[in-house]
Parts: structure tokens; sequence; C-alpha cells
């Protein structure tokens, strides 16, 4: 694998399901990201990590849980959504938060 | 406070013609420049970008931009486009010394035969 990768590309859950996001990158990045794309609206940062450490907290829900157990990985954990959290969830990676963001393909949810 | 503004969100043009998308932004200080395409069921792939110097900027694929600090502007353009450059484009701006990336809501570039 190259590049970041995400996993499920899909995923439909229910209001009161749990369930995990994951992105791995392979490009020796130490800053990881999480954002929301909705349709018609620019594409909202959610979580910054930069060398493990949650450095942004962009005023998201605490139903959106992430976690950053190394440089490689970053999940973001969801409990109780509500559909209007349906929306691609895309995660990049960069080398200090300074420079150039690699994205993932990104996972599509739906939240029914 | 930060803004980008992609007043097009949709942009029909023909095969081998040029196009031009326009993105405005706001901000108080100086700014990094982006420019990122999303092809369809995948991620976003930098195009180009502005830090410092010249002010007309040369990406991948052809494409070209040009930073205008006094029309706050930053323009994408390309002289002849090709059905494979059908996706979509956002203009993102990052202030100097910030985490942060704003992005603007997207222009659908669709190329027709």
């Amino acid at each position: 694998e190259t590049g970041v990768t995400q996993t499920p590309r899909h995923l439909v859950m229910g209001m009161t399901n749990k369930k995990s996001l994951k992105c791995e990158q392979h490009l020796g990045h130490n800053a990881m990201y999480w954002y929301k794309q909705s349709a018609k609206k620019p594409l909202e940062l959610m979580f910054v990590y930069s060398l493990e450490e949650r450095v942004e907290n962009n005023s998201v829900p605490s139903r959106f849980s992430p976690e950053c157990p190394n440089s490689s990985h970053l999940f973001l954990h969801l409990h109780t959504l509500q559909p209007e959290d349906s929306a691609l969830y895309l995660c990049a990676s960069s080398f200090g938060t300074y420079n150039e963001q690699f994205f993932g393909p990104g996972t599509r949810l739906t939240v029914l | 406070a930060q803004s980008v503004t992609q007043l097009d969100s949709q942009v029909p043009v023909f095969e081998e013609a040029p196009v031009e998308l326009r993105c405005n932004y706001s901000s108080s200080v100086s700014v990094y420049l982006f420019w990122y395409v999303q092809y369809p069921n995948q991620g976003l792939q930098l195009l180009l970008k502005y830090l410092s110097g010249s002010t007309l900027v040369k990406g991948i694929n052809g494409f070209e931009a040009e930073f205008n600090k006094s029309q706050t502007s930053f323009h994408l353009r390309k002289p002849s486009v090709h059905i494979s450059d059908t996706a979509e484009y956002f203009c993102a701006v990052r202030q100097t010394g910030a985490n942060n990336l704003f992005f603007g809501t997207g222009t659908r570039l669709t190329v027709i035969p």
C-alpha cells in the first residue's frame, strides 16, 4: 500500500451504533488530520494530530472521538450519530503541520 | 478570520477549450494558497501551491494559477482541457504559521466532448 489509505470506503450505520473509521499513512509523515466533506459546503477540519498529540479540535461534537496510537494510524470513533453527520470523511497526513497535506480516498458515511 | 470563495459551482467547457476557475480569499495576514483536484471516488490531490516568489505558479496536468495580492485572487487556468480534467476543484488558503487549511466550496469542471 502506498500513500494514505482509509477503511471502510463506505459505511451505513444507525443512530445507536458504534463504529470506527481507520486511516493509515505510508509516507513517513508525522501529522494527521480528519476532515468532513458535506455537499455544497467547504471541507471542515475536524482534528489535527502532530507527533501523536492532538493540536486542533474545531468544536467537534463529542460523538466523534479521534485516536492516534502512532504516527502512521488515525482512527475516528463514532457513536450515537445523527443523520446530519452523513458525509464523506477524509483523512490527510503531512510532514509537519505547515507542509503539503496528502489525502486519502475518504469514507462515505450514511447515518440512518 | 479567513474565507475562500469559489463563485462558480459548475463550469462546463468543451474539450480543447481554455478554462479559468475563479478563487478569491479574504485574510488580513499573509497566506499560502493551494488548488486541489478531486476525481470521482477519490481523495484530494494537490495541483499546485503558492508559498512565495513568482506569482505565476505551474502545477501538474498543465494547470497554472496566478496570485494577485491586490485582488486577493488565485485563479486556476488551463489553455486546453481534456476529458480527463472532469473533476471537482478546490481552492484553499492557509495563514502563514497556522495549521488550518480553509477550503472553498469547490467548482465542478465538466469537459464536454
